[in-house]
């Protein structure tokens, strides 16, 4: 089975741009979540999608977006960008089972100037 | 409120020695628990889990972990390192009906020297 896939694995933009992640979780997994990894803060959770609706969400702030397909895929989006928002950009999927556990992607270096 | 605290962000093993990296966390209802790994410019990768049972956790790579509910802790051992346990290493924390929320640790880098 493929793994999580993430891309673009690399992104370079400027500040006041807008930015879209994309995420392809494992077939078959439902929930898709999106976390923020950086030096400074560490793992920190942005949201999670499950069956296209939004189940958690994480204390950011309105620029950071995102939305679920109906074939599961994910895209986070992050508008107006600020040197801050600089960070690996994880993306987990899940089958949703009581477990809760996660597979998580590559990640998405991005990069604010 | 869940939260996790990790004890030692850098620890320095020689290699063949016992792994010990250590986790406390907090949760006012029934903890899952979790250990990750990440390697240099890669995701994480899960080495082992707890959730409900057995205590005592076997996971991948050798290692395992215990969860002690009195002590509130949950730390990852292994008896004999290997240089390619050199990575970073998280533990995590969620809750039944928490959804896939995971709260993390701030990471221990460990080290395996010669």
């Amino acid at each position: 089975k493929a793994g999580v896939t993430q891309t673009p694995r690399y992104l370079i933009k400027t500040r006041g741009q807008q930015v879209t992640l994309s995420c392809s979780p494992i077939s078959g997994h439902r929930s898709v979540s999106w976390y923020q990894q950086t030096p400074g803060q560490g793992l920190q959770f942005l949201f999670e999608y499950f069956s296209e609706t939004q189940r958690n969400k994480g204390n950011f702030p309105g620029r950071f977006s995102g939305r679920q397909f109906s074939n599961s895929r994910s895209e986070m989006n992050v508008s107006t960008l600020e040197l801050g928002d600089s960070a690996l950009y994880l993306c987990a999927s899940s089958p949703a089972t009581v477990s809760n556990e996660q597979f998580f992607g590559p990640g998405t270096r991005l990069t604010v100037l | 409120a869940q939260s996790v605290t990790q004890l030692g962000s850098h620890v320095s093993v020689s290699e063949g020695a016992l792994v010990l990296l250590r986790c406390n966390y907090s949760s006012s209802v029934p903890p899952y628990l979790f250990w990750y790994v990440q390697y240099p410019n890669q995701g994480l990768q899960l080495l082992l889990k707890y959730t409900t049972g057995a205590t005592l956790v076997k996971g991948i790579n050798g290692f395992e972990a215990e969860f002690k509910k009195s002590e509130t802790s949950f730390h990852l051992t292994k008896p004999s390192a290997h240089m390619s346990d050199a990575a970073e290493y998280f533990c995590a924390v969620t809750f039944t009906g928490g959804g896939n929320k995971l709260t993390f640790g701030t990471g221990t880098q460990l080290k395996v020297e010669l």
